[in-house]
């Protein structure tokens, strides 16, 4: 199947700090990427929908100004955490899908730890 | 949006079967979808249903699908400690997949 990576893997940042976090598809061209956000012993919370050369939409209650998505190119999406504070700890997987738009494949996620 | 709901826990002995039930609520959904979740690590895509089927075997995997009831199974053959995990079903929406809360199995060994 198709791959997704996603750098770092683990972060730790001071609140206040802004850390970027890279979703990249390995072998595919991936027309749509999505950010989740997955917090302990619970499920994936979509954030956003990102669309290559095109703006993300949102899902609502998350900030765009605090989360900031990138989708320069059919391969990579990067999503921003500005002005991290500890409740934006968190574990987020990217996933993205192709031209078989029925199959997402989803990235190793990142945990995010603020302090 | 649509809801898909999951029993959290089940616990099984290794060798025996597995048997994770989902139930959903969109009756146009074309396909359904179960993940895999181990500890610390992204969703892996186990496998994948067609609304036009009842059943999907693969290798220890079944699915089956009861789309009157809307409920979506996931069975595993001979349970390894390996298959130690959270599972998720998912329901596509229009440009986003809908996912059930995760059922954490256990395996005893």
């Amino acid at each position: 199947g198709a791959v997704v990576s996603q750098h770092p893997s683990r972060v730790i940042c001071k609140s206040g700090t802004s850390v970027k976090i890279e979703c990249r598809s390995l072998d595919f061209q991936a027309t749509t990427m999505f950010w989740y956000r997955q917090f302990p012993k619970q499920s994936l919370m979509l954030m956003a929908t990102s669309n290559e050369g095109s703006k993300a939409t949102y899902e609502q209650g998350v900030e765009k100004d605090k989360f900031l998505i990138n989708h320069a190119s059919l391969t990579l999406s990067t999503l921003t955490v500005t002005s991290a504070h500890p409740e934006d700890s968190s574990f987020y997987i990217c996933s993205a899908t192709g031209t078989a738009t029925y199959e997402q494949y989803f990235g190793p996620g990142t945990r995010l730890t603020v302090t | 949006g649509e809801d898909v709901e999951q029993s959290l826990f089940l616990s099984v002995r290794e060798g025996d079967s597995s048997v994770i039930n989902c139930t959903y609520t969109d009756s146009s959904s074309t396909y359904l979808y179960w993940y895999k979740q181990e500890p610390g690590a992204g969703l892996q895509l186990l496998t994948y249903i067609f609304s036009n089927m009842d059943m999907k075997q693969d290798q220890r995997l079944t699915v089956l699908l009861n789309k009157k009831d809307k409920h979506l199974s996931l069975r595993i053959a001979d349970t390894q400690t390996g298959d130690s995990a959270i599972y998720f079903c998912a329901s596509p929406g229009a440009n986003n997949l809908f996912f059930g809360t995760g059922t954490r199995l256990t395996v005893i060994p």
